[in-house]
Parts: C-alpha cells; structure tokens; sequence
C-alpha cells in the first residue's frame, strides 16, 4: 500500500457529463500529481499541486481542472465528458515540489468509463 | 524532444531465465531516473531511482544500473509472481516532467 488514497475505484458515466475524482496524498507529502492512463499510451501528466498551489500544467484539456485543498487533499474535475475521455487517472504524491529530486508514489486509480 | 523508450515491449521468460529490460533516453540533462511495477489494474508501485550515470541499486532479484543514455533493470531468476509492467520514467534537470515509457510487460511462466 503506497499510502495515496483515491476514490472512487470505478466510475461510469455518460458524455456531456461532469465527474469529481478525489486523491489524499501520503501523510507529510505535500505535492499531489495527476495522470491520465490510456490502453494505447502511456501515462500522461495531467497537473501539479504543490502545497495548495498550481505549480506546473502538462497536457490536460481545458475540460478539465483541479484542485488541491487545505488539507492536501485534491480533487480533479472532468467536464463534458467524451468518450476517449476513458482511462484510468491516477494521483502521485511526494514530499517536495518537482523543483526537488523527489520520489513519486502512486494511488490506485479511478478507472472512468463514459458511455 | 525528451523521449523515453523502452524494449522490449512485451517479454516471456520461463522461472529461473534471467534476462534484461532495456530504458532508452533523450534528454538535455538527467534530474532522476525511476523505474516502477504495475500490476493489472493498479498504480504503479516504485522500485529504483538512479541519478547518474554508473549508479546501481538492487532490490530481491531486480538490479537497476545506469548509463548516460540509457537504464537496464536486470530480473535474476525470475519467478512467476514478478509478472507485471516494468515502467521507467525520467525527469529532465529544470523541468517539471516525469516522462514516462510505454513499458515491457514481463510474464514469467511456471
């Protein structure tokens, strides 16, 4: 068990609809990672929060966004759902921000299904 | 462009057949290089990092080294339980990057 919690494990949904992923980090980590896990790609860097604060964006849409709050936990929201808007995403924590040489431990995931 | 490349894609060893996987890099400089386990289904699960180049860790029967243009994580007598995706991931100096390979999915037959 790698500590990082996320919730829920499945989510199936239709298009045009909007979901909320959630992710507690480790205790003490103050950096959360999001990333989007397709059949065909690898992981791909959504965004990173560390501390509260936006601190570096990678490839994710403008239907998305996220959030991390004062208690550490994060939140990513996905809007108008589409169909290749299935994967599986997955939340990181670490100690520090990616300034530092940081070691990066994953959740789980949430598989999302739209239909 | 910062690339990660992995091989091969997909490996069948029979238990006790060591072998290699291979982790391929382009960046302009190396902040860390990670390698992680990922079963079906679930998160990856780290194993390594490595920071320059010549630097080794080992862990059971995996074996991590490092060179300036690629990584190596040796399986020593593998048994079936090491089934999963071997993932490398590699984070260039001053970028916020993790880029991530596309994996060698290891099966490992009794």
């Amino acid at each position: 068990d790698s500590g990082v919690t996320q919730t829920p494990k499945h989510l199936i949904t239709a298009t045009g609809q909007r979901v909320t992923l959630r992710c507690s980090p480790r205790s003490g980590d103050l950096s959360v990672y999001w990333y989007q896990q397709s059949l065909d790609q690898g992981l791909q860097f959504l965004i990173h929060y560390y501390n509260g604060e936006e601190r570096a964006k990678g490839n994710i849409l403008e239907r998305f966004s996220a959030q991390q709050f004062p208690d550490l936990h994060s939140e990513l929201n996905l809007s108008s759902l589409e169909l290749g808007d299935s994967a599986l995403y997955f939340c990181a924590s670490s100690v520090g921000s990616w300034e530092s040489k940081n070691i990066q431990y994953f959740g789980a995931g949430t598989r999302l299904s739209v239909l | 462009e910062d690339q990660v490349t992995q091989s091969p894609e997909a490996l069948r060893l029979q238990e006790g057949e060591s072998s290699s996987l291979n982790c391929s890099y382009t960046v302009s400089g190396l902040r860390g290089l990670f390698w992680y386990r990922q079963d079906p289904g679930k998160g990856p699960e780290f194993l390594f990092t490595l920071y320059s180049a010549g630097e080794e860790k080992e862990k059971e029967r995996l074996k991590a080294t490092l060179t300036k243009k690629e990584s190596f994580l040796h399986i020593t007598a593998p048994k079936p339980e090491d089934s999963a995706t071997y993932l490398c991931a590699v984070q260039a100096s001053g970028t916020y990057k993790y880029i991530f390979g596309t994996g060698t999915r290891l099966k490992v037959l009794a």
